[in-house]
């Protein structure tokens, strides 16, 4: 079974630019989750998406958006970015709460390595 | 509110050692789950293992077992005798099952070095 699939690997931008990133989840895996991972801050939360639909969300501004389409699949954009949006940003999947197996373990994808310059 | 604590930043162990990671967290819902990952210098997370609040058990996979304790909330990772590959980040996480509202959040992690 294929992992969890995220494009692009790496980017470069600069400031207030905007940025998409693409995660294709583990199939059969209805749940995409979405995080930000700086030295500083660690891992933090962005959200998380079920059938087309944002459950939760983190502490970020509006500028982090995302949205997941019919087949589960997962984008997420920052727009007007800042130097400190600099990060790995890491999409995980899992299998849907109320399944047979639901320890809600996440399985993560490479990430995508953004730099604003 | 949902809170997961790794006081330790860094720790060393000599190969084939055991050694403890601790974690502490804190939430007020009665059903949660608590997971360990590991990330090595390549960048995947990697799932270890994990700890459902009403298991009466101490989880184990392989040489990796969780020490729950849940009066204490803290659920320290053990890893018996440790190995150069086991080098890594390592990240304890939480999701609340009835108020997280489907999110897990992670502590800051602690580096592992293991020393041959």
């Amino acid at each position: 079974k294929a992992g969890v699939t995220q494009t692009p690997r790496y980017l470069i931008k600069t400031r207030g630019q905007q940025v998409t990133l693409s995660c294709s989840p583990i199939s059969g895996h209805r749940s995409v989750s979405w995080y930000q991972q700086t030295p500083g801050q660690g891992l933090q939360f962005l959200f998380e998406y079920f059938s087309e639909t944002q459950r939760n969300k983190g502490n970020f501004p509006g500028r982090f958006s995302g949205r997941q389409f019919s087949n589960s699949r997962s984008e997420m954009n920052v727009s007007t970015l800042e130097l400190g949006d600099s990060a790995l940003y890491l999409c995980a999947s899992s299998l849907a709460f109320g399944t047979s197996e639901q320890t809600g373990e996440l399985f993560f994808g490479e990430g995508s390595r953004l730099t604003v310059l | 509110a949902q809170k997961i604590t790794q006081t330790q930043p860094g720790m060393f162990v000599q190969e084939k050692e055991a050694v403890t990671l601790d974690c502490t967290y804190d939430t007020s819902d009665p059903s949660y789950g608590l997971f360990w990952y590991k990330q090595p210098s390549s960048g995947e997370m990697i799932f270890l293992i994990y700890q459902g609040s009403y298991d009466q058990q101490n989880a184990t996979e392989g040489r990796y077992s969780l020490n729950f304790q849940k009066a204490r909330k803290s659920a320290n990772l053990v890893i018996s005798a440790s190995q150069l590959g086991d080098s890594a980040m390592y990240f304890c996480a939480m999701r609340e099952v009835n108020t997280g509202g489907f999110k897990t959040i992670f502590g800051a992690g602690t580096r592992l070095f293991v020393k041959a």
